[in-house]
C-alpha cells in the first residue's frame, strides 16, 4: 500500500539551513504537502507542491520534488528558533480525497 | 474565532467508560476527519466523512466510532475506553475540491 516515510529527528544550528527529506511510494500522487505542527497546536499547511514539478520557492521556504525517486524535501533557510516544530509530509492519491502522511520529523534548534 | 474547534481539549477518562469527542467548523467544507496522533507513528485516519449521508472507516477504526450530526459537526465515540487509546486526536476538515486539510487545536485523551 501507500507508504510516507521520514527520518524522526533533525538537529541543525539557528542560523544554518534545515533539510528535512521524505519519499514516498505511490506514484501516482497529485499533490505532496508540508506541514508545521508546533508544541500544543494543531497542523498548518506550509507549502505544497503539484506533482508536476519540479522546485517551489516561497520566502525562506524551498520543496524539491524528484518523481522519478519519489523524493520530496523542504529546506528552510536561516533557521530560527521559531522554526522548531514537528514537520510533516502527505501525499494525496489521485484515486481519493484522503493524504499519507509521514510520521513527522522533529526540528531541534542548536544555539 | 478558530475555524476548526474541538472540545475538550483534554480529558482523563477511566477504563471502560463512553466518551464523545467534538469537532465543529466553519469552513462551510464538506470533507471531515478523524484522526490519531501517537508518538513516532504520525497521523493515522480513524474516520472520514464525504458528506452527511457519507461516512467511511479509516485505517484504524475499531473501538471507535462517529456521527456526523450536520455539515459542520462531526463527533467521535470511544464507546468503552482502554488505555491504548491513550493519544492526541484530531479533526480535520477539507473542502470537495483541493486536498489540503485544516485542523482543529486537537484533544488530549488519556485512559486510565
Amino acid at each position: 500500500g501507500e507508504d510516507v516515510e521520514q527520518s524522526l529527528f533533525l538537529s541543525v544550528r539557528e542560523g544554518d539551513s534545515s533539510v528535512i527529506n521524505c519519499t514516498y511510494t505511490d506514484s501516482s500522487s497529485t499533490y505532496l504537502y508540508w506541514y508545521k505542527q508546533e508544541p500544543g497546536a494543531g497542523l498548518q499547511l506550509l507549502t505544497y507542491i503539484f506533482s508536476n514539478m519540479d522546485m517551489k520557492q516561497d520566502q525562506r521556504l524551498t520543496v524539491l520534488l524528484n518523481k522519478k525517486d519519489k523524493h520530496l524535501s523542504l529546506r528552510i533557510a536561516d533557521t530560527q528558533t521559531g522554526d522548531s516544530a514537528i514537520y510533516f509530509c502527505a501525499e494525496s492519491i489521485s484515486s481519493n480525497y484522503q493524504l499519507i502522511w509521514g510520521a513527522g520529523t522533529k526540528l531541534i534548534i542548536k544555539p | 474565532d478558530a475555524d476548526v474547534t474541538q472540545t475538550p481539549r483534554n480529558r482523563i477518562t477511566k477504563t471502560g467508560k463512553r466518551i464523545m469527542l467534538e469537532c465543529s467548523q466553519t469552513k462551510g467544507h464538506d470533507r471531515m476527519y478523524w484522526y490519531r496522533q501517537d508518538p513516532g507513528l504520525g497521523l493515522r485516519l480513524i474516520y472520514y466523512s464525504f458528506d452527511v449521508k457519507d461516512i467511511n472507516k479509516g485505517e484504524i477504526s475499531d473501538g471507535y466510532s462517529v456521527s456526523r450530526q450536520a455539515q459542520a459537526k462531526f463527533s467521535l465515540s470511544l464507546e468503552s475506553a482502554i488505555p491504548n487509546q491513550t493519544a492526541l486526536y484530531f479533526c480535520a476538515t477539507s473542502d470537495s475540491i483541493y486536498y489540503e486539510q485544516y485542523f482543529g487545536p486537537g484533544t488530549r485523551l488519556t485512559v486510565t
